[in-house]
């Protein structure tokens, strides 16, 4: 069936760099995506969402960009810091009315002091 | 306040006890979820309440049971479970699952492991 993934299960940073995750998705009728985080041991956190009308949205320090063409996502997160270090999640919406969310494979963020 | 809490945060069972799982939400949400997540994994969902009724099962064996006794509670109960089942369990809310834009408040995950 259509589901997302994720281009690189980990990512290696250096404090203060930026990052970028990316995610690519093959519904082309999701309307509606969210990134989460998940730290170890905790249940995914709200980071930001985009609806499918938006290329881009800017969060604290966060901003995820939409490609519909593509059908690709990104989250940028600018001067990556230790607390940073977590899984990353992206999701879709699907199934109209009654929807649910399927989940990307998820990248593993390292932030190296 | 987007808190959903769950308990118990561990949970130990052997493959012939019956156990639950609770999750419980004071945000108003009326839909409530039930996603499963292996290590290194995303979760998966289980089961989708919506107003108190169960709207969506992906198909999950009958050895887990939700159930849904008001708008702010939500249980999972297990019965003759296996190993494999051995996971975190996830609960999150929602203001509904039927509009535009409803986004998921995941709760902390209660860890499940099946001897």
């Amino acid at each position: 069936g259509e589901s997302v993934g994720l281009h690189l299960p980990t990512l290696s940073v250096q404090e203060g760099d930026n990052s970028i995750i990316n995610c690519a998705y093959s519904n082309s009728a999701s309307d509606y995506f969210i990134w989460y985080k998940q730290e170890s041991g905790k249940g995914p956190q709200f980071i930001i969402d985009i609806r499918s009308n938006m290329d881009k949205r800017q969060g604290q320090r966060v901003t995820v960009l939409l490609n519909k063409t593509v059908k690709h996502l990104s989250l940028q997160i600018a001067a990556t810091q230790p607390g940073d270090s977590a899984g990353y999640f992206c999701a879709e919406k699907s199934g109209g009315s009654n929807y649910k969310l399927t989940f990307g494979k998820g990248t593993l963020l390292t932030v190296n002091p | 306040d987007t808190e959903v809490t769950q308990t118990p945060k561990h949970l130990v069972m052997g493959m012939t006890n019956k156990k639950s799982l609770k999750c419980e939400q004071h945000m108003g949400h009326r839909a409530m979820y039930w996603y499963k997540q292996k290590a290194k994994k995303p979760p998966e969902l289980m089961f989708v309440y919506s107003y108190e009724k169960l709207s969506i099962n992906e198909s999950v064996p009958s050895r887990f049971s939700p159930e849904c006794p008001n708008s702010s509670l939500l249980n999972l109960h297990l019965h003759a479970l296996q190993p494999e089942d051995s996971a975190l369990y996830l609960c999150a809310s929602s203001l509904s699952n039927t509009g535009d834009t409803d986004t998921q408040y995941f709760g902390p995950g209660t860890r499940l492991t099946v001897l």
